[in-house]
């Protein structure tokens, strides 16, 4: 079945770098596009980020523009969310999410992990 | 990349039926037929329950359902149960690979 797990959430003081990653299982990651959704208290979910299957291009919202960077390694069937400059704001459940084979759906998502960003 | 509009809450009794309004623009909800609608409980992962305006999933009730008219979409949940009590966001596709959420709608079965 499908499935993805995140990791590499925390706690982590403001300004600094975090790297999280979404590991797949149960479908064939190459031929996927995967999203970056945050929910945070406030504001209920927010999408983030895309990229393209094969890494070719990636998407971002305004919000995160110039400090998220999202990657992924197709051999290692894992997608990453780099987060540079980390803000109070940033705080949230981050998820990964498969983008569905037809496109525009986020078809299954990953149970989330948690960052805090707090000095 | 504004928030779609969506009621905070929307409450009824076990078997009634709840319709969840999910308000865009003309960039988004207006122009595309990409409108999905998540299910979110407490401390699991979002489920998505309608995407395409109008199409369900395999496995999802057919008490849900979906439908668009201009910049408004709607979810409706008909003979409500005790499980469909959660959190419900609805997305839209917004052009050039960006998405948007609303800002969610809280389902209370009475």
């Amino acid at each position: 079945q499908v499935q993805l797990v995140e990791s590499g959430g925390g706690v982590v003081q403001p300004g600094r770098s975090l790297k999280l990653s979404c590991t797949a299982s149960g479908f064939t990651f190459s031929s996927s596009g995967i999203h970056w959704v945050r929910r945070t208290p406030g504001k209920g979910l927010e999408w983030v980020a895309f990229i393209w299957y094969d890494g070719r291009d990636d998407y971002y919202a305004d919000s995160v523009k110039g400090r998220f960077t999202v990657s992924r390694d197709n051999s290692k069937n894992t997608a990453f969310l780099q987060v540079h400059s980390v803000r109070v704001e940033d705080t949230a459940t981050y998820y990964c999410a498969r983008d569905s084979p037809t496109g525009y759906t986020f078809d299954y998502w990953g149970q989330g992990t948690l960052v805090t960003v707090s000095s | 990349q504004s928030a779609l509009t969506q009621p905070r809450s929307v409450s009824a009794s076990p078997g009634q039926s709840v319709t969840i309004s999910c308000t865009g623009t003309n960039s988004d909800v207006a122009v595309y037929n990409y409108v999905s609608w998540y299910q979110q409980h407490p401390d699991k992962a979002p489920k998505l329950v309608i995407h395409d305006v109008t199409k369900r999933p395999s496995g999802v009730p057919d008490r849900f359902s979906g439908s668009k008219s201009g910049k408004t979409a709607s979810l409706t949940i008909s003979g409500l149960q005790a499980e469909d009590e959660a959190d419900y966001f609805c997305c839209s596709y917004a052009g050039t690979y960006t998405w948007v959420f609303g800002g969610g709608t809280k389902v209370t079965v009475l």
